[in-house]
């Protein structure tokens, strides 16, 4: 059974340039989660969707960030414009309905470096 | 969801169990335990989870005390696959509860 599956796996990038990372949830599942992870803040949540519904975005730094999820099986990350500090790596993660194990499934991640 | 406490880093020789102790004196009746690991460039992976009855999987043990006040995730054979950062997360389990609150974590290396 596939796991979460994110790409690309690494992005470079020029600041300025818009960015647009990738996720194919788990088959089944129906939240999915995008979060952020640097060096100096860890891991960070940036956009849980529901059912394909922005749940909660308070996570997301500013309007450069955007997140979408047009259907149950991808959803997008992007970023316009990129600035060097975005340089992270962004994970997606999945999780089942209620009722079942309340555990996220992370997929490789991304790692974005801006130039 | 209640905060926890991790010592920064630990060794485990190769094969014997390796015991990760993590304090949570602020949680709740309703606030379950998880663990988490992340090993180098790889995602978080799920390890185990329970609310007040020690639990058992095929990675690892949880043992929570009476009090709730601290628990001990234990690795009862490591490998070297098994160094990583390990996360003791709190947090209400169910519908509205989503939030994966990560902190530092425990860096466990097993040494050779």
């Amino acid at each position: 059974d596939a796991g979460v599956i994110q790409s690309p796996r690494h992005e470079v990038t020029e600041m300025g340039q818009e960015v647009t990372l990738r996720c194919k949830p788990i088959s089944g599942h129906n939240s999915l989660f995008w979060y952020r992870q640097t060096m100096m803040r860890g891991l960070e949540l940036l956009i849980y969707f529901n059912n394909n519904v922005p749940i909660d975005d308070s996570g997301m730094p500013e309007d450069r960030f955007s997140a979408k999820m047009p259907n149950a099986s991808f959803s997008t990350l992007k970023i316009q414009p990129s600035e060097p500090r975005d340089s992270a790596v962004y994970f997606c993660a999945s999780s089942p309905p209620a009722g079942g194990p309340d555990t996220q499934y992370f997929g490789p991640g991304t790692r974005l470096t801006v130039l | 969801d209640a905060k926890t406490t991790q010592p920064p880093s630990m060794d485990c020789a190769e094969g014997r169990a390796a015991n990760l102790p993590c304090n949570h004196s602020t949680i709740s009746g309703n606030e379950y335990v998880y663990w988490y690991r992340q090993i180098h460039s790889q995602g978080p992976q799920y390890i185990i989870h329970g609310l007040k009855n020690n639990e058992t999987n095929e990675m690892a043990s949880l043992i929570i005390t009476e009090d709730r006040k601290s628990s001990t995730l234990i690795l009862p054979h490591a490998t070297l696959r098994d160094t990583a950062v390990y996360y003791c997360i709190v947090r209400v389990e169910g519908a509205g509860s989503y939030q994966l609150t990560f902190g530092k974590g425990t860096k466990l290396s097993v040494i050779p």
